[in-house]
């Protein structure tokens, strides 16, 4: 399987709301309600943001929502903070195997 | 406190090998699958392989499935990751992760370098 498609860049201004699309196909992302999200900062593990599409774990702020239509999933940062600025993933389970999307810088400008 | 602490990477000759090991505590090991996902410098995230609570099944990526080769051992809380007949494009950072539908635990990374 191809990876997920995202878009390389996104930025905001602090204050702002930012959505990162990840767009894949009928056999993952909208096949399955097991999509998340991982924040990476450089030199850093990545960090679950949000699991099952839409869920938050606890510690994860709630201007972090997750979302879904057909074969594209969405991360939305509100109220984008400094801290905030990050590298992005999607992932989606899909049939003994995982896939990641290539990855959204998203700046805080 | 959940950890996840990998350990073993090295630089390594092209065609050589090495054993990556992850270390977990602060759970109940033998109840949760742990995957390992590895990252290029500069590039994305690459999931590499998967093995089951007890150890009895195992996936791999197609980009290193006959070389490398996941195992347990749940007395000692560790999985392994052996990988053989290395080459350049599996330099990494490889991290293990606790799998649940999702990566919800990850360790820091250890990193292995393929170059002569």
């Amino acid at each position: 399987q191809s990876a997920l498609t995202q878009p390389p860049s996104a930025s905001g201004s602090p204050g702002q709301s930012v959505t990162i699309s990840c767009t894949g196909t009928s056999s993952d992302v909208g096949g399955y309600n097991y999509v998340s999200w991982y924040q990476q900062h450089p030199g850093k593990a990545p960090k679950l943001m949000i699991y099952e599409v839409s869920k938050r774990p606890s510690g994860v702020p709630d201007r972090f929502s997750g979302s879904k239509s057909g074969n594209s999933a969405s991360l939305t940062v509100s109220g984008l903070q400094a801290e905030d600025e990050a590298d992005y993933y999607c992932s989606s389970y899909v049939d003994n195997n995982v896939l990641f999307g290539g990855g959204t810088k998203l700046t805080v400008l | 406190e959940v950890q996840l602490l990998e350990s073993g990477g090295s630089l390594v000759q092209p065609g050589g090998s090495l054993r990556l090991s992850c270390a977990a505590s602060g759970f109940t090991f033998s109840s949760y699958a742990i995957n390992w996902v590895r990252q290029a410098p500069g590039k994305g995230l690459e999931w590499v392989s998967a093995i089951s609570p007890s150890g009895d099944a195992t996936l791999y990526a197609d980009s290193v499935k006959g070389r490398f080769t996941i195992s347990r051992d749940n007395s000692k809380n560790t999985v392994y990751l052996q990988m053989n007949s290395l080459r350049a494009e599996d330099t990494a950072v490889y991290y293990c992760a606790r799998w649940v539908n999702y990566y919800d635990y990850w360790g820091q990374g250890t990193l292995v370098t393929v170059s002569s």
